[in-house]
Parts: C-alpha cells; structure tokens; sequence
C-alpha cells in the first residue's frame, strides 16, 4: 500500500494567487514526520517546511504553510503568493517512528505558475 | 559550507557492466540514505546508514545492489550486472541526527543510463 499519496500530478497557478497542493498518508506510528521538498528543473531537492505528528499548530515557513488534519492523515502544502520561481515538482514525504529516519516520498505534483 | 556531492554527476553504461557511484556527504552528518528517482516517478528508498550501526538495506531492489560507508564519510553504491531498469537518477542525501525532524540534505543526484 502506499505509504504517501499525492492525487494531483499536475497544476497551474496564476501568479501572486495561492495554491494548495493535496498529500494524504498512511501509517500506523504514533511519532511520525511530515516533509515537503521542492525539486526545480535543474533537479536538486530543496527542504521546504516539516510537521511532527505531535506539533499541534500547522508549520509555517515564509510562504509556505502546512495543513495538517491529523484525523484525516493529510498533511496539505499551501504556497502563499505564488512566484514565476515556484514552478518545480512538490514531492510529500514520511519518517515513520522514532528512530528510523529514511522518507518515504509521494509521486510528486508538478506545478506551473502562469505570469 | 560544502553541501552533499556526487560524482559523477552522469553515467551511462552497457548492460552487464558493474557501476559505483559515490556520495561525500556534508561534514559531520551522521546519517547517510541513498535514493532513487525514476523518470516520472518520485523517490524510492535504497539504503541507509547511521553512525556505527548497521545499515538498513531494506530498500535495495536486488542483491545487485550494494553500499558501503567509509569512515562515517564518504559511501559508495555499487551495481553489479547493470540492467537497463537501473536506469534512475541516484540521490544521496545527509542528516544531522540531533533534532526531532532530522532534515535530510540532498545532493545533485548521478544520472545513470544503461544501454
């Protein structure tokens, strides 16, 4: 079964609008973490904001603000005011456990910002 | 500071033939994880060390596959009979292990093709 899922492979976004970009998860672990990485074209893995499943309010970085509804086992990424630079795949990711620091990626969303 | 390096940063190799690909990680992490990302598809996890334990090799599709860590540094995956499913970006990534969420650094990836 898929440990992350990401329904959405692809989006488009006006500039300066935001846009929220959908993750769900699937584990039976109490302590577990949420990462979102951006990967532009050029291919290189960009740390972009992380949740712990015992953090009780949503992260924030920059623009960057995550929606955690832990009952619903999603952790949804919003890009506030989006940019031309945005423009890259969204991979979510899971650490499972305490201890056991390998991810477990989503399949990616790509996202187009339009001027 | 330095970040993760890889070399090469591409591959391209005959099938049958035996690869390593290498990971310098950022100085003083302590956790090394290697990663592959086939075309279109999001991250799918190989292996990983941490400190003097043992690696976890849970992720590693055959046992073409192996990896080692020297010195708590520098780690080299290797394939052995390469077969052109092989064909992947490797991605190596670094941690500090020393806060709840133990952000993982990626480095620029090796692309490796086998003809």
């Amino acid at each position: 079964a898929q440990k992350i899922t990401q329904t959405q492979p692809g989006m488009f976004v006006q500039e300066k609008e935001a846009v929220t970009l959908d993750c769900t998860y699937d584990t039976s672990d109490q302590s577990y973490g949420l990462f979102w990485y951006k990967q532009p074209s050029s291919g290189e893995m960009i740390f972009l904001i992380y949740q712990g499943s015992y953090d009780e309010q949503n992260a924030t970085e920059g623009r960057y603000s995550l929606n955690f509804q832990k009952a619903r086992k999603s952790a949804n990424l919003v890009i506030s005011a989006s940019q031309l630079g945005d423009s890259a795949m969204y991979f979510c990711a899971m650490r499972e456990g305490w201890g056991d620091y390998k991810l477990s990626f989503g399949a990616g969303t790509t996202v187009t910002v339009r001027a | 500071g330095a970040g993760v390096s890889q070399s090469p940063s591409n591959k391209v190799t005959e099938k049958g033939k035996d690869v390593e690909l290498r990971c310098d990680p950022i100085s003083g992490h302590t956790a090394l994880y290697w990663y592959r990302q086939s075309l279109g598809q999001g991250l799918e996890f190989l292996i990983y060390f941490q400190g003097n334990s043992a690696p976890d090799k849970s992720g590693l599709p055959s046992d073409r596959f192996s990896a080692e860590r020297t010195g708590g540094s520098v780690s080299t995956l290797t394939i052995q009979r390469t077969q052109q499913e092989d064909s992947a970006v490797y991605l190596c990534a670094s941690s500090l292990v020393t806060s709840s969420y133990n952000e993982q650094f990626f480095g620029p990836g090796t692309r490796l093709t086998v003809l």
